[in-house]
């Protein structure tokens, strides 16, 4: 199963694009690219997912290269409600079981 | 609102002793998954249930068990409690995707 890797923590002004990208260098070929936002104390919320190319959503854009060995999320304009810790998670779902691997997660803090 | 229900908010327990977390999936989800989080810590993929069934299985101690009952709710049994077992419990579900999935506000368990 795709082991996931992440950078700690990000910093990012107020309006500026962010970019958190996830390493999963043994995805397989029925895995798929899924990302959430947690909030302290609050369950994650599903932000985002994809398996090849481009996806985009009212919140965010999820860029798979054609390799599939990593995936970035980008938050066009954060603001200050955007400071959350992200995590990718890859899936593989077989149709009788499933696989999940969260990233250690990234924690973005945006400031003024 | 996620419409992921979990019960108890809060749990204080002390070691050696057994609790029951229970969690009511989104109306018409066949999923239900439990996550460990411990403190400052990513999220710790338990168990998942499709349908009543073990779909796959985690990282999940032998001390702790689970199961989804016929009107798709879930509870996750924890014994012989020790300290490390202090944590955040998430319960989460979701319909066909496994990827996109829809988390409850979690029980906070504590043991002393």
């Amino acid at each position: 199963l795709a082991k996931t890797t992440q950078p700690i923590s990000m910093d990012s002004y107020e309006g500026q694009e962010v970019n958190i990208t996830c390493s999963h260098n043994n995805i397989a070929t029925n895995d798929y690219i899924t990302w959430y936002q947690q909030f302290p104390s609050q369950g994650p919320r599903f932000i985002i997912q994809g398996y090849k190319t481009k996806v985009t959503n009212e919140v965010a854009s999820l860029f798979i290269p054609a390799d599939r060995k990593s995936s970035t999320l980008s938050l066009p304009r954060v603001s200050l409600s955007d400071t959350a810790v992200y995590y990718c998670l890859v899936v593989r779902n077989t149709g009788t079981a499933s696989k999940l691997t969260f990233g250690t997660g990234t924690r973005l803090q945006v400031t003024l | 609102d996620s419409g992921v229900t979990q019960t108890p908010k809060h749990l204080i327990t002390a070691t050696g002793q057994r609790v029951t977390l229970r969690c009511s999936p989104r109306s018409g989800d066949l999923s239900v998954y439990w996550y460990q989080q411990s403190l400052d810590q990513g999220l710790q993929f338990l168990i998942q249930y499709y349908n009543g069934e073990e779909r796959a299985k985690g990282n999940i101690l032998e001390r702790f068990s689970a199961q989804q009952f016929p009107d798709l709710h879930s509870e996750l049994n924890l014994s012989s409690l020790e300290l490390g077992d202090s944590a955040l419990y998430f319960c989460a579900s979701s319909g066909q995707g496994v990827g996109e999935q829809y988390f409850g506000p979690g029980t906070r368990l504590t043991v002393t």
